[in-house]
């Protein structure tokens, strides 16, 4: 029972360009959530996805796009990478809103 | 900004001795949740405590929260190495209809052996 998988575990952009990360959840979970950390911050929400079609903004969302392709998988999308999206970035999932989350490993993004 | 502020932001103790931290919140909310993040790792559940709950324990934990105050404490009893990692409180918007955790900056706890 895998989880939460994300990849890739890590990346390295130059500024501008584009890159998906995906996320892909075994739980049969309805609910995913896409967060970032930086030092010093703790975790912002950057988007989530109460259940599969819907999608919404978090704290963070400016730069990001998501998508629910279906109810294991959610994707982040970063059109064009800037040095302040450099994070890790974590994915999460849950059965309800009102259930603990299940974390990735996260992914660890460089922008230069 | 931030829901959830965790106090204090490290602490450090010898191992055997009990670690509090305590996390303050702004808005209502349906339910709180505390997390711990060993060193480049994800973040692993520990506890969920509804608003009609006061206390609740698990094992070594003991979780209080005082809706009134708007705060939760985290109480790590007889602390071990490795309980050595950052404690995170999350909590939703209560009311919002969908279930928004944000996370509070954290704790760092070093369990000195």
């Amino acid at each position: 029972n895998a989880g939460v998988t994300q990849t890739p575990k890590f990346q390295v952009l130059k500024t501008g360009q584009s890159m998906t990360l995906q996320c892909a959840q075994d739980m049969n979970h309805n609910s995913m959530y896409w967060y970032r950390q930086d030092p010093g911050m703790g975790l912002r929400l950057i988007y989530y996805s109460a259940s599969e079609g819907t999608t919404d903004k978090g704290e963070v969302p400016n730069g990001y796009n998501v998508s629910r392709l279906n109810k294991r998988e959610f994707s982040l999308r970063l059109e064009s990478a800037a040095p302040s999206q450099t994070s890790v970035y974590f994915c999460a999932s849950s059965q309800t809103g009102n259930s603990p989350l299940h974390f990735g490993n996260g992914t660890r993004l460089t922008v230069t | 900004s931030q829901q959830g502020e965790e106090d204090p932001q490290a602490l450090s103790i010898q191992e055997g001795e009990n670690a509090t931290m305590n996390c303050s919140y702004k808005t209502s909310i349906n339910n709180l949740q505390w997390y711990r993040q060993n060193s480049g790792r994800g973040l692993v559940h520990l506890i969920l405590i509804r608003s009609n709950e006061r206390e609740k324990h698990s094992g070594r934990l003991r979780v209080t929260l005082d809706t009134s105050k708007k705060s939760s404490s985290l109480l790590i009893t007889a602390s071990r190495a490795a309980d050595t990692a950052s404690y995170f409180c999350a909590t939703d918007a209560f009311g919002s209809g969908t279930y928004k955790y944000i996370f509070g900056t954290g704790t760092r706890l070093k369990v000195l052996a």
